[in-house]
């Protein structure tokens, strides 16, 4: 079966600089997304890209698909205090009826 | 801004007891799921379901498990008789589209068998 993996598993930075993150895959895949989780809460999208896309951006987030590599980077640009939260790849096939299968994730620090 | 709620937020029981976990998905939504994330580990697909029937299933969701949309806003998860390793985190999600969009997560019902 498919499965997300992301390193660093941690990462700590300071406010203003920028954060990347990267995912691995095993499978061919309909859409790759990311997803935020503050400590204790829910999950929140914050984009989505599909395979025949390599590049997208919203407002300080860019991320970056290859699918001949079945990897994906989310990069933080600016990146603010607020910003501290875990950040999880999910990856999506054809015909899965919605299913996302979730990396373990990258827990980001971001000092003031 | 329209948002999934799940009740109870925490919920405590005795091993082999039945719990029944609570959902109200976005009003315009037509795909629902369950997840569930053991404390410190990956988020783990459980089951979706659309048109009032499963369409997928994980390994996870074995017969102990059911899901019900008892009316036209709640969507529910039951365990019948729920063992230790159940403790976990459950999140409902919902989706206007499957496969091609994204998922719209609750806060999560944590819960905990003793």
């Amino acid at each position: 079966s498919q499965q997300g993996e992301e390193d660093p598993q941690a990462l700590s930075i300071q406010e203003g600089e920028n954060a990347t993150m990267n995912c691995s895959y095993k499978t061919s895949i309909n859409n790759l997304q990311w997803y935020r989780q503050n400590s204790g809460r829910g999950l929140v999208h914050l984009i989505l890209i599909r395979s025949n896309e390599r590049e997208k951006h919203s407002g300080r987030l860019r991320v970056t698909l290859d699918t001949s590599k079945k990897s994906s980077s989310l990069l933080i640009t600016a990146s603010r205090a607020a910003d501290t939260a875990s950040y999880f790849c999910a990856t999506d096939r054809n015909n899965q009826g919605g299913k996302l299968i979730f990396g373990q994730g990258t827990e980001l620090s971001v000092k003031p | 801004e329209p948002e999934v709620t799940q009740t109870p937020s925490h919920q405590v029981t005795q091993m082999g007891q039945e719990v029944i976990l609570r959902c109200v998905p976005i009003s315009n939504h037509l795909y629902f799921y369950w997840y569930r994330q053991i404390l410190g580990q990956k988020v783990e697909f459980l089951v979706s379901f659309y048109n009032n029937e499963i369409s997928e299933k994980s390994e996870i969701f074995d017969d102990q498990f059911s899901v019900e949309r008892p009316d036209g806003s709640n969507f529910t998860l039951k365990i019948r008789s729920t063992k230790l390793e159940d403790s976990a985190m459950y999140f409902c999600a919902s989706s206007k589209r499957s496969n091609t969009g994204e998922l719209f997560f609750g806060e999560g019902s944590r819960l905990t068998v003793l």
